[in-house]
């Protein structure tokens, strides 16, 4: 199993271009989550799909869309890049949001850097 | 969430137990203990979670006090790939609002392991 992946790697914008992050996992989860991660600030949660054909807004959501694909993706669009976005973006699974102990399995990050 | 307050580093030598604290003082009854880690340049990768029994699996044990009210997360042989940000979070049992699937991660403690 490839757990979680995430594409693209690494990717640079300028202000104002769009782009989308995509996820994918194999584990047949039913939640899916994206974070980012910037220094001395650990990591927010900016939404997450408690289960196919349902998202919501976590903590740090403006400036950010979601796309539940399908139960295996879940992508995470900016639509008007900012340099505040700057970040490492993670995407994260789990068997069922809301049902304990909610383990999630990370994917490698997509680090964007916005000029 | 519930606080955790956890040391900002600690080294080791390889091959030698680790152990990580934990304080959680303000944890309530059903409050999940979990542990994850950050290896550089890599996502969050759990490693293991417990309630109120100590518990073992493959990576590491998990030593819960008696009260709760703080854990430590034991490394019995460290290795040079365990050097890592070692993450303890709480997870209520029925998070709900914006609690959410949300994972809180702190600070987390920086290991150091030397050869």
């Amino acid at each position: 199993n490839a757990g979680v992946t995430q594409t693209p790697k690494f990717q640079v914008l300028k202000t104002g271009q769009s782009m989308t992050l995509q996820c994918a996992q194999d584990m047949n989860h039913n939640s899916m989550y994206w974070y980012r991660q910037d220094p001395g600030m650990g990591l927010r949660l900016i939404y997450y799909s408690a289960s196919e054909g349902t998202t919501d807004k976590g903590e740090v959501p403006n400036g950010y869309n979601v796309s539940r694909l399908n139960k295996r993706e879940f992508s995470l669009r900016l639509e008007s890049a900012a340099p505040s976005q700057t970040s490492v973006y993670f995407c994260a699974s789990s068997e069922q949001a809301g049902r304990p102990p909610e383990t999630q399995y990370f994917g490698p990050g997509t680090r964007l850097l916005v000029l | 969430d519930a606080k955790t307050t956890q040391p900002n580093s600690m080294e080791s030598n390889e091959e030698e137990p680790v152990h990580l604290p934990c304080n959680h003082s303000t944890i309530s009854g059903t409050d999940y203990i979990h542990w994850y880690r950050q290896l550089p340049s890599q996502g969050p990768e759990y490693v293991i979670h417990g309630l109120t029994s100590n518990v073992n699996n493959r990576m590491a044990s998990l030593a819960i006090a008696e009260d709760r009210k703080s854990s430590t997360l034991i490394l019995h042989r460290a290795t040079l790939r365990d050097a890592a940000v070692y993450y303890c979070i709480l997870r209520p049992a029925n998070a709900g609002g914006t609690s959410y699937g949300k994972l809180t991660f702190g600070q987390g403690t920086i290991l150091t392991v030397h050869p």
